[in-house]
């Protein structure tokens, strides 16, 4: 099973500032990776998917990309709805795995 | 724009066997572009990913659940289901269902992109 972990617990930030979420795999792999976005009380959200794709109808403003086995998820310019907690899922293999999720907060 | 929906009880007994289905609107459950999975999210384990199932009735199991878990397809309902057995405690969580957008280009993808609202089931006595 691959392990995924995320970095930081929680990430303190102002609006308007630019947020940088990462997520680490137990193994090598390329691109088979989401990022999902949950705020309270909600199921998650698809924001993207193949490491950078953009999910319909996700603003421009994020964005993935990979580099090894480390991939980043960039919010920028930080919205007051972009306070959320925020999951990376690798489908690389089965079973599919999530990472434990950063909060980004109000700092 | 597709919808789902999980329904099922929210307290189930130890040792017993939990069902929940899930309904699927807005959208065809015999899609080719999808399977249909089960996702959990609790406190302890955070999410994790139970189970999918394609309308054909092909699944595929999270090793650490697959002893303990059934999924099934009624695509005359358009809906699909989960049977987990001998509960615990530690199986209570907020248990999701989830369209899977499947498909390969250079290699397999799986991911989820419509979820249901999710429905608490706590396991207790």
């Amino acid at each position: 099973e691959i392990v995924m972990t995320q970095s930081p617990a929680t990430l303190s930030v102002s609006p308007g500032e630019r947020a940088t979420l990462s997520c680490r795999a137990s193994q090598s792999f390329s691109s088979t990776l989401a990022w999902y976005q949950q705020k309270p009380g909600q199921a998650p959200r698809l924001l993207i998917y193949g490491a950078s794709t953009r999910a319909t109808g996700i603003p421009a403003r994020f964005s993935g990309s990979e580099s090894g086995t480390e991939f980043t998820l960039t919010i920028n310019s930080l919205q007051s709805e972009d306070f959320a907690v925020y999951y990376c899922q690798q489908y690389n293999n089965w079973p599919f795995t999530f990472g434990p999720g950063t909060k980004v907060d109000f700092k | 724009q597709v919808q789902l929906q999980e329904s099922g009880p929210g307290l189930v007994k130890p040792s017993q066997t939990l069902s929940l289905t899930c309904t699927v609107s807005g959208g065809s459950i015999r899609s080719s572009s999808y399977y249909w999975s089960w996702i959990r999210q609790s406190a302890g384990k955070g999410l994790e990913w139970i189970g999918l199932i394609y309308s054909s009735g092909t699944t595929n199991y999270n090793p650490s659940l697959k002893s303990r878990v059934t999924l099934s397809v009624d695509t005359s309902k358009n809906q699909f289901s989960l049977k987990l057995s001998s509960l615990t405690a530690a199986d209570t969580a907020v248990y999701y269902c989830a369209r899977t957008r499947w498909g390969r280009n250079s290699s397999w993808y799986h991911y989820f992109d419509y979820w249901g609202q999710g429905t608490l089931v706590t396991v207790s006595s």
